[in-house]
């Protein structure tokens, strides 16, 4: 079974500070993707990471992934309060079973 | 958006009575899963399917039986709904062969068991 974790849980920051979300995944996998979630509603689709190395931007967001170190982050530049958000982000095993990391709760202060 | 609609979207239901939810997609995609979100656990994983007929288990399946008879239908059965099921289910699809693979969600349904 694969273990995603997350941290911090919960981040509270100020508008126009930068920030790290780490994640870390327990078992051998090549993809990594970054989900949104806003309160009392579904999941949208950030990133997909699909190898070692890879780097994706979308704005004042921007995730990374490491293969080797199992590790993939999302990098927050200059927070906005719009970018308040649970974000999780999840991975594949063995290429059908999907898991997802507990979901980091970001408040962004003005 | 993806073609998922799940139903119901709320439901209050009795400890010890059956319940089953239904996730319908338009996408024909093979991989379907079935979520529970709880505060302080994130998304677990209930059962999956990769086709008609093949399921499979997830990391809390206790309590909770799926069957798929249709590409585009994945039903979640609570056999004997007790009130720690009480939860948001999530469904999600997944097209594993192209290139992203990644999964989308549907609206969620919030079960309250009382």
């Amino acid at each position: 079974e694969l273990k995603v974790e997350q941290n911090p849980l919960f981040l509270s920051m100020q508008e126009g500070k930068n920030y790290t979300i780490y994640c870390n995944y327990s078992t051998t996998s090549d993809r990594l993707y970054w989900y949104r979630q806003d309160p009392g509603k579904s999941l949208e689709s950030l990133f997909v990471l699909l190898s070692n190395g890879a780097v994706k931007q979308e704005g004042r967001l921007m995730a990374s992934l490491d293969t080797k170190a199992r590790l993939s982050t999302l990098h927050i530049t200059a927070a906005v309060h719009d970018l308040s958000a649970t974000y999780f982000c999840a991975s594949a095993y063995t290429g059908n079973q999907f898991y997802f990391g507990t979901g980091t709760s970001l408040t962004v202060i003005p | 958006d993806a073609g998922i609609t799940q139903s119901p979207r709320h439901k209050v239901t009795e400890t010890g009575t059956p319940v089953t939810l239904r996730c319908h997609q338009t996408e024909n995609h093979r991989y379907m899963y079935w979520y529970r979100q709880d505060p302080g656990h994130g998304l677990r994983l209930i059962h999956y399917s990769y086709g008609v007929k093949d399921t499979d288990k997830g990391e809390v399946s206790d309590g909770y039986s799926v069957s798929r008879s249709k590409t585009e239908d994945f039903l979640l059965t609570l056999e004997s709904a007790t009130s720690s099921q009480t939860s948001v289910y999530f469904c999600a699809i997944r097209n594993r062969f192209t290139t992203s693979t990644e999964a989308f969600f549907g609206q969620g349904t919030r079960l309250t068991v009382v």
